[in-house]
């Protein structure tokens, strides 16, 4: 059974670092591109972050280009995202999803929320 | 283009067909594959329809999707209680070079 299970969120102050991780069990993880999505409190879907297969490439939203970073260790089965300078506007439930070629995005783990706030 | 563009909401009575939109443009839907998510209240997404209308197992052949040219449909037909959840288009886009996704669209069975 795939699982994507996220930790690491939380309360953070303007300004504050959080780094994210996503444990992937119950397939294989450097067959597998992925990607971060995140979610405002009553708000849509958002892409942050995409990671190819083998780390070699990385895609960022224009919102978070130059302050998050995208990285997996595939020996660990581990994603990360690494939030820095972060702003109030950064504040969601962050979804770490694995993609399958032809499929797209085809798993969501449950989710971790990071809070940015004085 | 931010978001694929989907009407906010759309409801149904229990047995009916219900469609919701998405329209995008030639950079998204216009030349990659759709997928739709159903995200139920307090829950992460799940997938609903991919590559434009392919379902994965598991879900009801009542769900159903279409394309054409640079909008997309998805159709639910014999509507039940449990199909009211918010409903997610998404395609790559070139321009972005990320996924992008429809703002959604809340789906209420009255």
């Amino acid at each position: 059974e795939v699982q994507l299970v996220e930790s690491g969120g939380g309360l953070v102050q303007p300004g504050g670092s959080l780094r994210l991780s996503c444990a992937a069990s119950g397939f294989t993880l450097s067959s597998h591109g992925m990607h971060w999505v995140r979610q405002a409190p009553g708000k849509g879907l958002v892409w942050v972050s995409t990671i190819n297969s083998d780390g070699s490439s990385t895609y960022y939203a224009d919102s978070v280009r130059g302050r998050f970073t995208i990285s997996r260790d595939n020996a660990k089965n581990t994603l990360h995202l690494q939030l820095n300078s972060l702003r109030a506007e950064d504040t969601a439930v962050y979804y770490c999803t694995r993609d399958s070629v032809g499929t797209g995005i085809d798993y969501w783990g449950q989710g971790t929320l990071v809070t940015v706030s004085s | 283009q931010s978001v694929l563009t989907q009407p906010p909401s759309a409801s149904g009575t229990p047995g009916q067909r219900v469609t919701i939109s998405c329209s995008g443009s030639s950079s998204n839907i216009g030349s990659h594959t759709v997928n739709w998510y159903q995200q139920l209240p307090g829950t992460a997404p799940k997938l609903l329809i991919y590559g434009n209308n392919q379902r994965p197992s598991g879900v009801p052949d009542r769900f159903s999707g279409s394309k054409s040219g640079t909008s997309t449909s998805l159709a639910i037909s014999g509507l039940q209680s449990e199909d009211e959840a918010d409903y997610y288009c998404a395609a790559w886009d070139d321009s972005l070079n990320g996924v992008l996704f429809g703002g959604g669209t809340k789906l209420t069975v009255l």
